[in-house]
């Protein structure tokens, strides 16, 4: 039930900077703020990004988040082998009396 | 951030109801929107809804005719039921606080896996 779109899977060398997309409609990114969480295997998520572009405490200022229309963006500098984990987008969507929605989500690998 | 924990059952028939609770560590019930996240396994996240402290509620819309989440503040405690479920229901159950109204979660449970099958 998706309707923020992300490619599958991401990779990069420790290092090196890696971007990721999430894609929406003027319902929900077009209108509205973006959050970015991070969920390393076997845990529950955690919020990496709010506000688009804010970071919550202990968050690194390797990441940040941005936003373009109906287009958000999550950029990784500074790859680093604990940054391998699934990346999920999330916005409210305005439609339908408002609702939350998670982006498919992205698949980070630390080559 | 406060400490949540899920509890209900793992297995549920299909066709039944999908109860679980979720306490959490301190008693901020009043100030948050509580909220329910599930992952069906090896996919992605689904948000189901949340309640704020008004008993406001807003859900998933393709949940909302199966779908009530309700809170007991005295009890620091807010509840999930999912009626007439199928075993697409199957899935890591989250309950996690969140600071705005638009769903931004910033403390999560660890999650409990509830299978449906008969």
């Amino acid at each position: 039930q998706s309707v923020l779109t992300q490619p599958p899977s991401a990779s990069g060398t420790p290092g090196q900077r890696v971007t990721i997309s999430c894609s929406g409609s003027s319902s929900n990114i077009g209108s509205n703020a973006v959050n970015w969480y991070q969920q390393l295997p076997g845990m529950a998520p955690k919020l990496l990004i709010y506000t688009t572009n804010q970071r919550p405490s202990g968050v690194p200022d390797r990441f940040s988040g941005s936003k373009s229309g109906t287009s958000a963006s999550l950029a990784i500098s500074g790859l680093q082998s604990e940054d391998e984990a699934d990346y999920y987008c999330a916005a409210w969507d305005d439609s339908l009396n408002g609702f939350s929605v998670f982006g498919t989500g992205t698949k980070v690998t630390v080559l | 951030q406060v400490r949540l924990q899920e509890s209900g059952p793992g297995l549920v028939k299909p066709s039944e109801t999908l109860s679980l609770t979720c306490s959490g560590s301190d008693d901020s019930t009043r100030d948050y929107y509580w909220s329910w996240i599930r992952q069906p396994p090896g996919k992605g996240l689904e948000w189901l809804g949340y309640i704020y402290q008004s008993d406001e509620t807003k859900y998933n819309p393709s949940l909302k005719s199966r779908l009530i989440i309700s809170r007991d503040t005295s009890e620091n405690q807010f509840s999930l039921t999912l009626r007439f479920v199928t075993p697409a229901d199957t899935a890591v159950y989250y309950c996690a606080r969140g600071f705005t109204s638009s769903g931004t979660v910033d403390s999560w449970g660890q999650g409990t896996l509830v299978t449906v099958s008969s």
